[in-house]
């Protein structure tokens, strides 16, 4: 059964830093990997995929990879601002397309 | 990327009723899905909505207590029946745009069962 991991579970940094949320999967079957924004009560935007077959993919200040054979993935946020804070969710796509989610990392960027 | 609605965006409900949660989408799609999101908790997979045929179920989630409907290709209802408090969740549909786009969804259904 897959099961996926992130850390850490909540961060916490001044405006304007470099930061890196952290993905880990145990079974390296997946077809691609997707990475998720959720604002408090709200559903989920998605901000990047990357397939399988790719070593990362990047969207304006958002940059993740994929270590598929290690079973990790990263997500690096670039000079980050107070609109980024929100939970960040990874999940892996494997069989049937039913995607299993991560734990979740609650971002907080303060002024 | 498809639009997704849903309808109601919450609910707060008494025990032992059932509440229908429908997911709209602007476009023909062939596979939805239905996830529960418990508090404080990550995603959880409830089944995935196949048209003209019974949705799939995961483990630990059975047809009695969520009856998913799925009549066309644009539209699927989840019922959640006989609630509890414990159900008390967030309830998601999504769709699959296919191998270079993954999953999208829609913006929830806020359920609190007193």
């Amino acid at each position: 059964k897959q099961e996926v991991t992130q850390i850490p579970a909540a961060l916490s940094v001044p405006e304007g830093e470099n930061l890196v949320l952290n993905c880990s999967f145990t079974d390296s079957a997946i077809y691609n990997l997707q990475w998720f924004r959720q604002d408090p009560g709200k559903g989920l935007t998605s901000l990047l995929l990357i397939q399988s077959s790719q070593r990362e993919q990047t969207s304006g200040r958002l940059n993740a990879s994929l270590d598929k054979s290690s079973g990790r993935s990263t997500l690096y946020i670039a000079a980050s601002q107070p609109g980024d804070s929100a939970t960040y969710l990874c999940a892996v796509t494997g069989g049937g397309n039913k995607l299993t989610f991560g734990t979740g990392t609650q971002l907080k960027v303060e002024l | 990327s498809a639009v997704i609605s849903q309808k109601p965006s919450r609910d707060i409900c008494q025990r032992g009723t059932s509440l229908t949660i429908q997911c709209q989408v602007d476009s023909q799609v062939t596979m939805m899905f239905w996830y529960r999101q418990q508090p404080g908790q990550s995603l959880t997979l409830i089944a995935t909505a196949n048209q003209g045929s019974e949705a799939t179920y995961e483990s630990g989630f059975v047809i009695d207590k969520f009856p998913i409907s799925r009549p066309n290709l644009t539209f699927s209802t989840l019922t959640v029946s006989n609630m509890s408090p414990e159900d008390s969740s967030i309830y998601l549909c999504s769709v699959d745009q296919g191998s270079q786009m993954g999953q999208y969804f829609g913006p929830g259904t806020r359920l609190t069962v007193l």
